[in-house]
C-alpha cells in the first residue's frame, strides 16, 4: 500500500534559520505531491504542489520543494523562517491510477522562536 | 473565492443522539470529501462524492452516513456514535471527479466530542 513518511515529527528553530522538512513516499508509479500547512486554529491550506515538469516548485510564503524521483522524496524548504511559520506541515501524495485518494504523512510540527 | 464552510464549529453529543455536520462550497467544485482528523494525527479519508454520487467509502462504520443533496452541499449524519469518534471532521472539495491532479480545498472543520 502507498505510504508517506515525514521523518521529523517536531522541529524547533529560531527566526531566520533555514528549514528543510523531509517527505518520502512509497509508490513506484506516477505521483502527484502536495504540501499543506495547518496554522494553529486554522484550516489546512495548500502551500505548493507538484504534478510534472520542473522538479523544483515554488509555493506561497517563500516555501519551495524539490521532487527527487530517484529518492522518492519531496522535501520542503524555506531559506529563512519567521515566527508566523509556526504550524503543522503535512506532505501528501495522490497517485495516478490505482488507489484514488490523497494520502497524508503524519505531519511535522514546527515551532519558530523569536 | 476558495472557501469551504462547515457548521457547526463545535458539537457535543451523547452516544444516543442524532446530529448532522454540514459543509458548503460555492466554487463550482464537483468532488467533495469527508475526512476525520484525530489529535496530532493526519487527516484520514472517510468518503468521496463525485458529481453528487458516492465514489469512495473507506469502510466507514454505518453510524456515519454521508449525503450530498446537491453539488454545493455535503452532509454527514451521525447516529449512535462512540467516544472514540471524537475528532475534527474536515470537509474538502476539488474541481471535478476527485482525480489525482486536483487540489483539495479544506474547510475549518467541526470539532466533535462524543460523551
Amino acid at each position: 500500500a502507498q505510504s508517506v513518511s515525514q521523518h521529523n515529527h517536531h522541529v524547533i528553530l529560531s527566526e531566520a534559520a533555514s528549514l528543510e522538512l523531509g517527505c518520502n513516499y512509497s509508490y513506484g508509479g506516477t505521483v502527484n505531491l502536495f504540501w499543506y500547512v495547518q496554522y494553529p486554529g486554522q484550516h489546512l491550506q495548500l502551500l505548493l504542489k507538484y504534478f510534472s515538469g520542473d522538479p523544483l516548485v515554488k509555493g506561497i510564503k517563500g516555501f519551495e520543494a524539490e521532487f527527487i524521483k530517484s529518492k522518492f522524496s519531496f522535501n520542503l524548504r524555506k531559506p529563512s523562517v519567521q515566527w508566523s511559520d509556526t504550524a503543522e506541515y503535512f506532505c501528501a501524495v495522490h497517485t495516478s491510477g490505482g488507489y484514488n485518494k490523497l494520502i497524508f504523512g503524519a505531519g511535522t510540527r514546527l515551532a519558530v522562536h523569536p | 473565492d476558495t472557501e469551504v464552510t462547515q457548521t457547526p464549529k463545535h458539537l457535543v453529543m451523547g452516544m444516543t443522539n442524532k446530529k448532522s455536520l454540514k459543509c458548503e462550497q460555492h466554487m463550482g467544485h464537483r468532488a467533495m470529501y469527508w475526512y476525520k482528523q484525530k489529535a496530532k494525527k493526519p487527516p484520514e479519508l472517510m468518503f468521496v462524492y463525485s458529481y453528487e454520487k458516492l465514489s469512495i467509502n473507506e469502510s466507514v462504520p454505518s453510524r456515519f452516513s454521508p449525503e450530498c443533496p446537491n453539488s454545493s452541499l455535503l452532509n454527514l449524519h451521525l447516529h449512535a456514535l462512540q467516544p472514540e469518534d471524537s475528532a475534527l471532521y474536515l470537509c474538502a472539495s476539488s474541481q471535478a471527479s476527485g482525480g489525482a491532479r486536483e487540489t483539495q480545498y479544506f474547510g475549518p472543520g467541526t470539532r466533535l466530542l462524543v460523551l
